[in-house]
């Protein structure tokens, strides 16, 4: 089973309608990402939260907004969808384990939500 | 702006060759450097990763090298497979800040059997 799924994985809209993104893991992470993958552009983070009480915008926020409903749930919104938000969407946790020799910091990526707003 | 400057933005190789793929970045503070592998259809997975305090790290055949006073790493891939056709993203972060990854564009690596 997929330790981050996401929902739904392919979602065709109009412009001006709300969507919404969920994201879930079983991981037992505290911290949650949203991010955007363009062509040529590579992944931009939208929002990440380090624990259900806190939420922080990243480097693309406007337009999206976040809602962490529980350690392991994350969703993403369009409150009113325009073209420009067509992308490939990726929800990440991630560890952050510090150890003698250091720490650990991996993301582990869901397999993405293909948006497309007409 | 772009945190993290990477290149080229598609690659072909041959079976058997070196494929090789630089990045930079400007931000001093920056001590994690991740290099993730992305499959068509699926999200971006780890491949290596490195520290500041070391010049290299090799697993398998992946190797970053690191060039802390130019503010560069490099992914190397050594006898290059079709199963490595991936697309490649360089990362950085600053552990401790929050664990804010910066993403560079992406490179396509085509093997050619």
């Amino acid at each position: 089973d997929a330790d981050v799924t996401q929902t739904p994985r392919n979602r065709i809209t109009k412009t001006g309608k709300r969507i919404m993104l969920e994201c879930s893991q079983t991981k037992g992470h505290d911290r949650m990402y949203w991010y955007r993958q363009d062509p040529g552009l590579g992944l931009r983070l939208i929002y990440y939260s380090f624990d259900v009480k806190d939420i922080n915008k990243g480097e693309i926020s406007d337009g999206y907004s976040v809602s962490r409903q529980a350690q392991a749930k994350f969703s993403l919104s369009l409150e009113s969808a325009i073209p420009n938000q067509t992308a490939l969407y990726f929800c990440a946790t991630s560890d952050h384990f510090r150890g003698s020799g250091g720490g650990t910091d991996t993301q582990y990526f869901g397999p993405g939500t293909r948006l497309t707003v007409l | 702006q772009q945190q993290v400057k990477q290149s080229p933005q598609s690659l072909i190789v041959q079976k058997g060759g070196i494929s090789i793929i630089n990045c930079a970045y400007e931000n001093t503070a920056f001590d994690y450097f991740p290099w993730y592998q992305q499959f068509p259809g699926k999200g971006p997975a780890l491949l290596i990763a490195i520290r500041p305090d070391v010049s290299e790290k090799k697993e398998g055949r992946f190797t970053i090298s690191f060039n802390k006073s130019a503010k560069q790493f490099s992914l190397h891939i050594m006898d290059s497979q079709p199963g490595d056709s991936a697309t490649y993203f360089c990362a950085a972060s600053i552990e401790g800040s929050g664990n804010q990854f910066y993403f560079g564009t992406g490179t396509s690596l085509t093997v050619i059997p």
